[in-house]
């Protein structure tokens, strides 16, 4: 059983395009992220939820919209794409918000062209 | 600052030789995470250190956080091919919302 499991794994799509990336945990953790992994392989948190609830935007263009209808889902949503957003997309959850470590799913690779 | 400097950035080594790599920030935190992740992966966590001058042994590998808890350092003793990887130290942030800061990570490439 994959604990954080992401689709798809790989997306090349052009830009203008809309496009979304799917994530479940079933750990039963309260908190799910999502990060952005650069060219240099910098990670840079995105968003956080804490029991389907926003906590973190961290200034992310409004063209990325995230939803969880659920506590074991957390999906992403990408409107108009640009060349900028090609960069490796990582799920992750945590048991809570109090500096536990992290679960991350095996990412996804989005490619703009 | 909150910011996590690695160094060094890369590392290509032999097996059997040792290495260290180190973690540094200008500020203290609560706690510091280190991660390993494999090309086509997500990073695993390694292990979690939270006292000051706490040292984690995980086989081979040895986890040090500084006294001060401004430091870190990753110690692997005989490195194998299978060590291989992108080597991440990471921080809470400021608030309680479970952010974790990461630090740039260290490529360790060990040859056979």
């Amino acid at each position: 059983d994959t604990a954080v499991s992401q689709t798809p794994k790989y997306l090349v799509t052009q830009m203008g395009n809309d496009k979304s990336i799917k994530c479940e945990q079933n750990l039963g953790h309260d908190t799910m992220y999502w990060y952005k992994q650069d060219s240099k392989k910098f990670l840079k948190i995105m968003f956080s939820y804490n029991n389907k609830e926003l906590i973190i935007n961290e200034t992310v263009p409004n063209r990325f919209s995230p939803k969880s209808p659920d506590k074991a889902h957390l999906n992403l949503h990408i409107n108009s794409l640009e060349l900028g957003d090609s960069a490796v997309y990582f799920c992750a959850s945590s048991p809570g918000t109090a500096g536990h470590g992290y679960t991350f799913g095996s990412g996804t690779r989005l490619t703009v062209v | 600052t909150q910011l996590l400097e690695q160094s060094p950035q890369f590392l290509s080594i032999q097996e059997g030789e040792n290495l260290t790599v180190y973690c540094n920030s200008s500020s203290v935190f609560s706690s510091l995470q280190w991660y390993r992740q494999e090309p086509g992966e997500g990073p695993v966590l390694l292990v979690t250190v939270v006292t000051g001058g706490e040292v984690k042994k995980l086989k081979r590998l040895t986890f040090q956080f500084g006294d001060a808890r401004k430091d870190s350092s990753l110690h692997i003793t005989a490195a194998q091919p299978g060590d291989t990887g992108l080597y991440l130290c990471a921080r809470p942030g400021l608030s309680n919302t479970g952010k974790l800061i990461f630090g740039q990570g260290t490529t360790l490439q060990v040859k056979p």
